[in-house]
């Protein structure tokens, strides 16, 4: 059974360009996340898809951030202006359902110079 | 932000050796869960708690869900190199969100 997979691996921009990364969860997962993980800290949640509804986004900078999954299956989160500060990795993990175990992509490194 | 406290945050030890990390949090869980993250990669689970007072193993992974749901432990016995990374602990209430710790890094050396 394939993982969680993540596209791209890394990716370096300038601030204020956008940057877009890519989610496929594991087949027959009905519930995506996306985390932040900056250097030296553990992930933090940004948002929760059940199925092709964001129900937890509490966490997500909305100014600048956004996400969709509209087919209930990939993912993608988009940041329009990156800044310097969203230098960090980018994880996407997925569970049958919210109550199960989450199994993680190897995440995005985005680098904003 | 973060509310678990994991400790050490780093260690550095001969292999062979034995491992001791744990976390803490000012609220309870009822559910711990020990994720291990390689280089470049993401979190991988190790072992999932789901009752105050267990004890689980998994191989040369011990972990165990405190009596008071505010803390737990992962021990790591006879530790070998590829047991380098990033231990991470995450804590969940009901079907809350997980919250993580900031994560032991281990180091062995042969």
């Amino acid at each position: 059974e394939a993982g969680v997979v993540q596209s791209p691996r890394y990716k370096i921009i300038e601030k204020k360009q956008p940057v877009a990364f890519w989610c496929n969860p594991i087949s027959g997962h009905n519930t995506l996340y996306w985390y932040l993980q900056n250097l030296g800290q553990g992930p933090e949640l940004l948002i929760r898809y059940e199925n092709e509804e964001a129900v937890d986004d509490s966490q997500l900078p909305k100014d600048r951030f956004s996400a969709e999954r509209l087919k209930g299956v990939d993912s993608t989160l988009k940041i329009q202006p990156a800044e310097l500060g969203d230098s960090a990795v980018y994880l996407c993990a997925s569970s049958r359902d919210h109550k199960e175990t989450q199994y993680f992509g190897p995440g995005t490194r985005l680098l904003v110079l | 932000g973060q509310q678990l406290n994991q400790s050490p945050q780093s260690m550095f030890i001969q292999e062979g050796e034995d491992v001791s990390m744990n976390c803490t949090s000012s609220s309870i869980f009822n559910t711990w869960l020990w994720y291990k993250q390689d280089p470049g990669e993401g979190p991988v689970l190790l072992i999932a708690l789901y009752k105050a007072g267990e004890l689980t193993s998994n191989g040369r992974l011990t972990a165990q869900f405190g009596i008071t749901r505010k803390d737990s432990f992962l021990n790591i016995s006879a530790s070998i190199p590829s047991d380098v990374g990033i231990y991470f602990c995450a804590g969940r209430y009901n079907n809350n969100d997980m919250r993580f710790g900031a994560g032991t890094r281990l180091t062995v050396k042969p």
